[in-house]
């Protein structure tokens, strides 16, 4: 079955620390996208990339930083300079056609400890 | 810069009754999306409406797009405890950029017996 698969499901980091997550999409998607979700807050988008070697800074981009090497697989770091990383993150892809839905990940629950 | 914004955030409604939510979107957005999340869960996709007037139903929930009135609804019909969730609209637009996706903060709805 193709999907989106977000690991790890729980993620603890310590201050100061740099983390990634992994986002690998089977689906033959071109565009990947990574989003933050706080409590009782919709989801804010952190970058994307629409294809391989290239992305860009989406809306609250200070503190990630991404890679695009391969079209499957688009890993999020979250460096120290995210004073507040606690949140739950999401993976999304998508064709870049119109009408075409998005795909989202089963999410990484990030806790700073 | 595309804003997209939801009412009620918070809805709680007696099983078999009904009840619409609203999405009011600030620019011009050709497709608008309606995602369902339960908690500690990812999106599920509802529903993709991508032309004025564009009408989609699934089972109890039917969404509809106003583009001129820039307003999504999503109507609730007899209304059961299952569809208790939290649902978000998202806006975004078409062609080949698949810039990602704008989202609402989402409305939290319990379904009471």
């Amino acid at each position: 079955d193709g999907g989106i698969t977000q690991s790890p499901k729980y993620l603890f980091r310590k201050e100061g620390q740099n983390v990634t997550l992994s986002c690998e999409q089977n689906l033959n998607h071109d565009a990947m996208y990574w989003y933050r979700q706080d409590p009782g807050q919709g989801l804010r988008l952190i970058y994307y990339s629409q294809i391989v070697n290239d992305f860009q800074k989406g809306d609250i981009a200070e503190g990630y930083s991404v890679s695009r090497e391969k079209k499957e697989s688009f890993p999020l770091t979250v460096t120290s300079a995210q004073k507040n990383p606690t949140a739950f993150y999401l993976c999304a892809s998508t064709r870049r056609q119109a009408g075409y839905g998005y795909t989202f990940g089963s999410g990484t629950r990030l806790t700073v400890v | 810069e595309l804003k997209v914004e939801q009412n009620p955030l918070f809805l709680s409604m007696q099983e078999g009754k009904n009840y619409t939510i609203y999405c009011n979107y600030s620019t011009t957005s050709d497709r608008l999306y309606w995602y369902r999340q339960d908690p500690g869960k990812s999106l599920e996709s509802l529903f993709v409406l991508l032309s004025n007037g564009a009408v989609k139903q699934e089972g109890r929930l039917m969404a509809s797009l106003d583009t001129k009135a820039r307003l999504s609804t999503l109507h609730i019909t007899a209304a059961v405890h299952d569809l208790s969730a939290t649902y978000f609209c998202a806006g975004g637009y078409s062609g080949g950029g698949a810039d990602g996706l704008t989202f609402g903060k989402g409305t939290h709805l319990i379904i009471q017996p």
